[in-house]
């Protein structure tokens, strides 16, 4: 397997535009996490998805953001509108079992809104 | 806070020598894992450590945990220059929530 594919892995967008970030976790894990990482506040685990459904959003910052699992293997984060703030590295993870095993990091998208 | 703190922030020592990171917690977990990332890149897991078990071991690595203290510490043995990368310790406890990270500098 090639591991957890993230894409793109660079975007540099205009504060006020929508960014979509993709995620496709490794075949077989049925739990899948969207992760932002910044200096400030470090890893921050944004929403955490266990067989499609959405288990935990308590870490979306607000309602610009939102995320989707349509299927096992894909996922989105949607920002819109985006603003300088969201700027931060992206990262989605997936694992076999649920938050107890082991996870398995993409390389993650690096956002700059200017 | 459900996360962990790692301590210290940063370490920085020469190739040969070993290196100890600390992590502390606050809640209860089911399990404490580590998880290594290079500069621009994704976490890297290293070592899962239930809460019934005290230590464990794999290759250089060797890691503690105790639950009574609601502490765990990551021994790097024999560090190399390749070692140099952030730790991190995360905590799965209902979700899993990394600590802010050890920056560890091997120096050649």
């Amino acid at each position: 397997d090639a591991g957890v594919i993230q894409s793109p892995r660079h975007e540099v967008t205009e504060m006020g535009q929508e960014v979509t970030l993709r995620c496709k976790p490794i075949s077989g894990h049925n739990s899948l996490f969207w992760y932002r990482q910044t200096m400030m506040r470090g890893l921050e685990l944004l929403i955490y998805f266990n067989n499609n459904v959405p288990i935990d959003d308590s870490g979306m910052p607000e309602d610009r953001f939102s995320a989707k699992m349509p299927n096992a293997s894909f996922s989105t984060l949607k920002i819109q509108p985006s603003e300088p703030r969201d700027s931060a590295v992206y990262f989605c993870a997936s694992s076999l079992g649920q938050w107890d095993t082991e996870a398995f990091f993409g390389q993650g998208t690096r956002l700059t809104v200017v | 806070s459900q996360q962990g703190e790692e301590d210290p922030q940063a370490l920085s020592i020469q190739e040969g020598e070993n290196a100890t990171m600390n992590c502390s917690y606050k809640t209860s977990i089911n399990n404490l894992q580590w998880y290594r990332q290079n500069s621009g890149r994704g976490l890297v897991h290293l070592i899962l450590i239930r809460s019934n078990e005290r230590e464990k071991h794999s290759g250089r690595l060797r890691v503690t945990l105790d639950t009574s203290k609601k502490s765990s510490s990551l021994l790097i043995t024999a560090s190399r220059a390749a070692d140099t990368a952030s730790y991190f310790c995360a905590l799965s406890a209902r979700q899993l929530t990394f600590g802010s990270g050890t920056q560890l500098t091997v120096l050649p």
